[in-house]
């Protein structure tokens, strides 16, 4: 059962770019890593998903390395409207189960 | 486009009332559908899903139930609320498992049990 681990928090500051990593170590052939972003009292919103090496969109890049137990959200050029909490998903292929990571939040300074 | 409705957006029940909460999805075919639940500060606990009408699995034991009804309607409920049910209630929907499930929330209802 794969279980995903995240930092619990971290800050940056407007304009930097900020990394995310989440681990998730068993994690299987089929499986997808989603990324979301909550802003309170606010329903997640997906943000990028990946199955191997890179995927970039209009808001972020994922990087996932050939061994896939860890992959890293890039947020390009921060800015205090990215303040939120950003949470890491394996998504099984085969059933609907879905393990969320606890989040880890980002906080951006002026 | 796709939309996912939920209500009521915020509830004060008292301890032992019962509870519905209710999720819509409109745009889209055999959705699979979840609930969650966030407690205050904390991350997301899956509750149920379900990839068809009247298909419902429970991820953990608990006071609530679910059920579908209808294809693009699913339904959380209670007989018998207890304080450890307020939270904040998610229903998200996704495509065809096989494809990342990739999920789409609603807006949530904030549930306070007193």
């Amino acid at each position: 059962l794969a279980k995903t681990t995240q930092p619990i928090s971290m800050d940056s500051y407007e304009g930097q770019e900020v990394n995310i990593t989440c681990s998730h170590n068993n994690i299987a052939t089929n499986d997808y890593i989603t990324w979301y972003q909550q802003f309170p009292s606010q329903g997640p919103r997906f943000i990028i998903q990946g199955y191997k090496t890179k995927v970039t969109n209009e808001v972020a890049s994922l990087f996932i390395p050939a061994d896939r137990k860890s992959s890293t959200l890039s947020l390009p050029r921060v800015s205090l409207s990215d303040t939120a909490v950003y949470y890491c998903l394996v998504a099984y292929s085969s059933a609907s189960k879905i393990i969320f990571g606890s989040g880890t939040r980002l906080s951006i300074r002026p | 486009s796709q939309t996912i409705h939920q209500w009521p957006a915020t509830l004060v029940q008292p301890v032992g009332s019962p509870l519905s909460l209710e999720c819509t999805v409109e745009g889209t075919s055999n959705p699979n559908l979840y609930w969650y639940r966030q407690a205050a500060g904390r991350g997301l606990q899956l509750l149920f899903y379900s990839v068809g009408i009247g298909q419902i699995s429970s991820e953990v034991p608990q006071n609530l139930s679910a059920s579908r009804p209808q294809d693009r309607q699913f339904i959380l409920s209670s007989k018998k609320l207890l304080l450890s049910d307020s939270g904040f209630y998610l229903c998200a929907w996704s495509g065809l498992a096989g494809k990342g499930n990739e999920q789409y929330f609603g807006p949530g209802t904030r549930l306070t049990v007193t």
